[in-house]
């Protein structure tokens, strides 16, 4: 059984598309992230969502979105998509918020983008 | 701005020797973690310490944490090639959201 999963595994796009990465955990957590790993592999957050409720946001481009249905799923859209895009994106969700909860993360999509 | 800075980046050792890697941050934390990413996959929570503890173990690893100096140590001991993998320290600040700002990795090798 899968905790965090994550849709697509790999994504190869063009410049300029638009695309969806979808993560679901099972674990009952409230609270759900996203993070983007670059090629130095530099981990980075960038979203984090309690509850359908946005808590984090860091300084990322607009072009990103992120939409919680529920809180067992976190969605990242990205418009307008660029080569500096590519990376691999994690999901990750804890049992709540307040940093004192270990996170569980889902085995990544790599995104390349052309 | 980026918290943790590990060291060192790589580390190369032999089966059944011990590893140790270190992770340095800049302001004060409310606790440190670590995690381990195998090549290709996600992260995995190793341990967690808080701000006012100084030491934790979990089977063969053993954490430290000098507020002081703000940094910690992870050691593997005996490890297995099984244990080849990236390490993360993660450093949560003194708030609420949950947010971690991870180093940039320990890459370690043990050969068999």
């Amino acid at each position: 059984d899968t905790a965090v999963s994550q849709t697509p595994k790999y994504l190869v796009t063009q410049m300029g598309n638009d695309k969806s990465i979808k993560c679901e955990q099972n674990l009952g957590h409230d609270t759900m992230y996203w993070y983007k790993q670059d090629s130095k592999k530099f981990l980075k957050i960038m979203f984090s969502y309690n509850n359908k409720e946005l808590i984090i946001n860091e300084t990322v481009p607009n072009r990103f979105s992120p939409k919680s249905p529920d809180k067992a799923h976190l969605n990242l859209h990205i418009n307008s998509l660029e080569l500096g895009d590519s990376a691999v994106y994690f999901c990750a969700s804890s049992q709540s918020t307040g940093g004192f909860f270990e996170q569980f993360f889902g085995p990544g999509t790599r995104l390349t983008v052309l | 701005s980026q918290q943790g800075e590990e060291d060192p980046q790589a580390l190369s050792i032999q089966e059944g020797e011990n590893a140790t890697m270190n992770c340095s941050y800049k302001t004060s934390i409310n606790n440190l973690q670590w995690y381990r990413q195998n090549s290709g996959r996600g992260l995995v929570h190793l341990i967690l310490i808080r701000s006012n503890e100084r030491e934790k173990h979990s089977g063969r690893l053993r954490v430290t944490l000098d507020t002081s100096k703000k940094s910690s140590s992870l050691l593997i001991t005996a490890s297995r090639a099984a244990d080849t993998a990236s390490y993360f320290c993660a450093t949560v600040h003194t708030s609420n959201t949950g947010k971690l700002i991870f180093g940039q990795g320990t890459t370690l090798q043990v050969k068999p």
